[in-house]
């Protein structure tokens, strides 16, 4: 299996604040990588679909980048409705595994 | 618009099974794949399985390969997830996920989770 690491696994953030998360994969998977935001109780919400591709409705604050091993999130201007848990996905040899999620705190 | 509707909590017994629906509305349902995903309290997201109903091709995990079974009725389009052996370790939220309009194994459409707690 491919191993992601994820990280931080908590940030601690204020409202306007920008926010970046990094999920680094054990072996290379090309840009098969997706982001979600999950709210408690609540189930994940696709943010981000082939590495830096916005879903529909997702505001532009948004924005994934890279390949190969190395993603990141990027939240710009951070907003209330911001503080969730993020986690990456990856797609590879019909093989998916999800990064270990980053809590975003308010500071 | 898509909606994935699930079957409602369970409670089980150790070395029991359990079998998990989740009926898809909106969109052509043998064209898409449908996925398991799990998450134990307070923790993060496993993926178990997922079937391609068109082609009726199955991919598991393989912590799980052997204990699940993930089918789909296109008649009814609904997917389904069976999990055997149960453990105390296998109480969690269960949803199921359908992939992405592009194609893609992104889940852009998930069911509202269904709660199996494992206890004697």
């Amino acid at each position: 299996d491919i191993q992601m690491t994820q990280s931080p696994s908590t940030v601690s953030a204020a409202v306007g604040d920008r926010v970046i998360i990094t999920c680094r994969t054990s072996q290379t998977i090309s840009k098969w990588l997706a982001w979600y935001q999950q709210k408690v109780g609540l189930a994940p919400k696709l943010l981000i679909y082939q590495a830096s591709t916005l879903e529909s409705g997702v505001p532009s604050r948004f924005s994934g980048s890279g390949s190969g091993t190395e993603f990141t999130l990027t939240i710009t201007s951070l907003q209330p409705d911001d503080f969730a848990t993020y986690y990456c996905q990856q797609f590879h040899s019909y093989q998916l595994t999800f990064g270990g999620g980053t809590k975003v705190e308010i500071k | 618009q898509v909606q994935l509707v699930q079957s409602g909590a369970e409670v089980k017994k150790p070395g029991s099974s359990v079998k998990v629906s989740c009926k898809a509305s909106g969109g052509t349902f043998s064209n898409y794949n449908f996925n398991w995903v799990r998450q134990a309290p307070g923790r993060g997201l496993e993926w178990m399985g997922g079937i391609l109903p068109m082609l009726n091709i199955t991919n598991y995990g393989q912590k799980f390969q052997g204990r699940v079974t993930v089918i789909a009725d296109e008649s009814t389009s609904t997917a389904y997830m069976e999990l055997s052996s149960l453990k105390s370790e296998d109480t969690a939220v269960y949803y199921c996920a359908r992939g992405h309009d592009s194609g893609g194994y992104y889940f852009g459409y998930w069911g509202q989770g269904t709660l199996v707690t494992v206890s004697s």
